[in-house]
């Protein structure tokens, strides 16, 4: 069984520019997380899709940050316009509604670093 | 709210070791409490859970028992090896809510 894949697996960009990150998550797992894991401190949770609906985006920036979860399979996380702050690596995990919500599966992540 | 507090950082110590990495928690409820482990380049792997007081989660060597009178889940392993050398987090899981991750221990086994 594949695991998630995430793409790129680094950036670097200017603060004020934009970026996108792509995440494949497990086939058939109905459920995915996007995590911002800053150096020194545990991931936090950005967004959590069921299908392609958002379930939580309480910890979202969304004045700057954006997701969506086109089809219910792959989604895209975009930063713009990108802050210094925002240098960090972003987890995506995904998890089956057949699972307990504890099961979820984590890919290996997109090293963002902000100039 | 819902925190977790890990010792800090890195930890070096050589093959055959014993390992201890504290954790404690604070959370309102029962909470789930997990271990995590990232080896380098790579995303985070469940490494042991236990659900309820007094559980204790084990996997590959590791242990932790969760201690809810002193609302702790220390990792411990007998005998340490180069290959677990990772960064290893502890977390919580409240019913109804998301993951709360520690920041994370960084260690490191020398041959």
């Amino acid at each position: 069984e594949a695991g998630v894949a995430q793409s790129p697996r680094y950036k670097i960009i200017e603060k004020r520019q934009s970026v996108a990150f792509w995440c494949n998550p497990i086939s058939g797992h109905a459920t995915l997380y996007w995590y911002q894991q800053i150096l020194g401190q545990g991931p936090k949770l950005l967004i959590q899709f069921q299908n392609n609906g958002v379930v939580d985006d309480s910890q979202l920036p969304k004045d700057r940050f954006s997701a969506e979860r086109l089809k219910g399979v792959d989604s895209t996380l975009k930063i713009q316009p990108a802050k210094l702050e925002d240098s960090a690596v972003y987890l995506c995990a995904s998890s089956s509604l057949r699972m307990r919500a504890d099961t979820q599966y984590f890919g290996p992540g997109t090293r963002l670093t902000v100039l | 709210g819902n925190s977790v507090t890990q010792m800090e950082g890195p930890v070096t110590l050589s093959e055959e070791a014993f390992l201890t990495i504290n954790c404690t928690y604070t959370a309102t409820g029962y909470p789930s409490l997990f271990w995590y482990v990232q080896y380098p380049g790579e995303g985070l792997q469940l490494l042991l859970k236990a659900t309820k007081a007094d559980d204790k989660g084990s996997n590959k060597g590791f242990e932790a028992t969760y201690r809810k009178e002193t609302t702790s889940f220390h990792l411990e392993k007998g005998s340490v090896q180069v290959s677990d050398s990772a960064v290893y987090f502890c977390a919580l899981l409240n019913y109804g809510q998301n993951f709360v991750f520690g920041p994370g221990t960084r260690l490191s086994v020398l041959p």
